[in-house]
């Protein structure tokens, strides 16, 4: 079955613990993106990347890390969380990036809260 | 800046009413997603729309764009309570990074 999936799906933790949320894809896609989710702000995207070892920043990378080593996983990496990291992430992929005008397949979401 | 307007944000309608959701924007693009999210799930793509004048069509759900008008709607016929969810507009930027913009989302409730 086609999918992005997301590690973990919730994760409670607290402020500067060093955490990874791992994102994998099977469907052999380009480009990975993630997002986060925020009442009242919508989506914002905090890093993409094309294709293996490019990657870029969105519009909140602030406090986040990404890497690309294999064309399959994008981990997402907080250094050094903060409370207003609290947040649900997704990660999405799709086949060409935006410039194929290629539709973007989501992940379930990781529920995190930073106390 | 590209900026994504929908509206409105919140609707409730009854079930069998018809309903248009609109997208504008404010920066050229000729690329423009429709996304569904029902509570607490994930996203998922309903249309793409890669051209002035696209039009797609999936059951009760129909979208267009007029690219001139910096326009996209998303037309709801004869709702049924399936529809609830919230649905998302994005619209692909050109820009100094090429990324999509999101418009904050329209929370649909369909009432029998």
């Amino acid at each position: 079955e086609a999918q992005v999936t997301q590690n973990p799906r919730y994760l409670i933790t607290v402020t500067g613990k060093k955490l990874t949320v791992t994102c994998s894809q099977n469907m052999n896609h380009e480009y990975m993106s993630w997002y986060r989710q925020d009442p009242g702000l919508g989506l914002r995207q905090i890093y993409y990347s094309m294709n293996v070892e490019v990657t870029d920043k969105g519009d909140v990378p602030e406090g986040y890390k990404v890497s690309r080593k294999e064309k399959r996983n994008f981990p997402l990496i907080l250094e050094s969380p903060s409370p207003n990291q609290t947040s649900l992430y997704f990660c999405a992929s799709s086949s060409h990036g935006l410039a194929g005008g290629s539709e973007q397949y989501f992940g379930p979401g990781t529920r995190l809260t930073v106390t | 800046e590209l900026k994504v307007e929908q509206n409105p944000l919140f609707l409730s309608m009854q079930e069998g009413k018809n309903y248009t959701i609109y997208c504008n924007y404010s920066t050229t693009s000729d690329r423009l997603y429709w996304y569904r999210q029902d509570p607490g799930k994930s996203l998922e793509s309903l249309f793409v729309l890669l051209s002035n004048g696209a039009v797609k069509q999936e059951g009760r759900l129909m979208a267009s764009l007029d690219t001139k008008a910096r326009l996209s709607t998303l037309h709801i016929t004869a709702a049924v309570h399936d529809l609830s969810a919230t649905y998302f507009c994005a619209v692909d930027w050109a820009g100094n990074n090429r990324k999509l913009i999101w418009g904050l989302g329209t929370s649909l409730a369909v009432n029998p």
